[in-house]
């Protein structure tokens, strides 16, 4: 039982290069989130998706596209990446679960853009 | 919009009880407290919830003030792998709704 796996772990760009991170689990979890976490701030959500085929915005979704093709699978796309986009990016799964919302996180993907 | 305030930075002494203090006074009757915490950039890792009544598990104790406006965290012996940032949200669970982490507290346990 892996958990929440993230591919890949490092990662540098170039300026206007596009790229996709993949976040993959195991845990047969309906929702799946991608988050950001900038130097010394909390992470913000960018968009999450509770269930295959749909996905919603964020409080940080300009920049990015989401998609699951996939329950296990949720990946998050950037088409023209900025030097604002550098950041560790975070995914995470949980599942419906009433009055317990416990998240499960990737161990990160640490991405910069030069 | 910050739902929760906390303070930026505790030290704690090693084995003794760290108590992390949160505000949420705009809180709703149908929202909950979770509580995780971030090592050295982990992923955060969830650590325990409540509603109304106080919740123990086994690594915390997490206290809900009567009128709900507050609460406090408390790890009951600290050791140096506690040294984390503990984030305090406030959620209901519901289609659409989103976990604001803030910034979180940055607890430093000392030998």
């Amino acid at each position: 039982n892996a958990g929440v796996t993230q591919t890949p772990k490092f990662r540098v760009l170039k300026t206007g290069q596009s790229m996709t991170l993949l976040c993959a689990q195991d845990m047969n979890h309906e929702y799946m989130y991608w988050y950001r976490q900038d130097p010394g701030m909390g992470l913000r959500l960018i968009h999450y998706s509770v269930g295959e085929g749909t996905t919603a915005k964020g409080e940080v979704p300009d920049g990015y596209n989401v998609s699951r093709l996939k329950k296990q699978n949720f990946l998050l796309g950037l088409e023209s990446a900025a030097p604002s986009q550098t950041s560790v990016y975070f995914c995470a799964s949980s599942s419906w679960g009433g009055s317990s919302y416990e998240q499960y996180f990737g161990p990160g993907t640490r991405l910069t853009v030069t | 919009d910050a739902k929760t305030t906390q303070p930026t930075s505790m030290d704690c002494a090693e084995g003794r009880a760290a108590n992390l203090p949160c505000n949420h006074s705009t809180i709703s009757g149908n929202e909950y407290v979770y509580w995780y915490r971030q090592i050295h950039s982990q992923g955060p890792q969830y650590i325990i919830h409540g509603l109304k009544n106080n919740e123990t598990n086994e690594m915390a104790s997490l206290i809900i003030t009567e009128d709900r406006k507050s609460s406090t965290l408390i790890l009951p012996h600290a050791t140096l792998r506690d040294t984390a940032v503990y984030y305090c949200i406030v959620y209901f669970s519901n289609t659409g709704n989103q976990f604001y982490f803030g910034t979180g507290t940055s607890l430093t346990v000392i030998p």
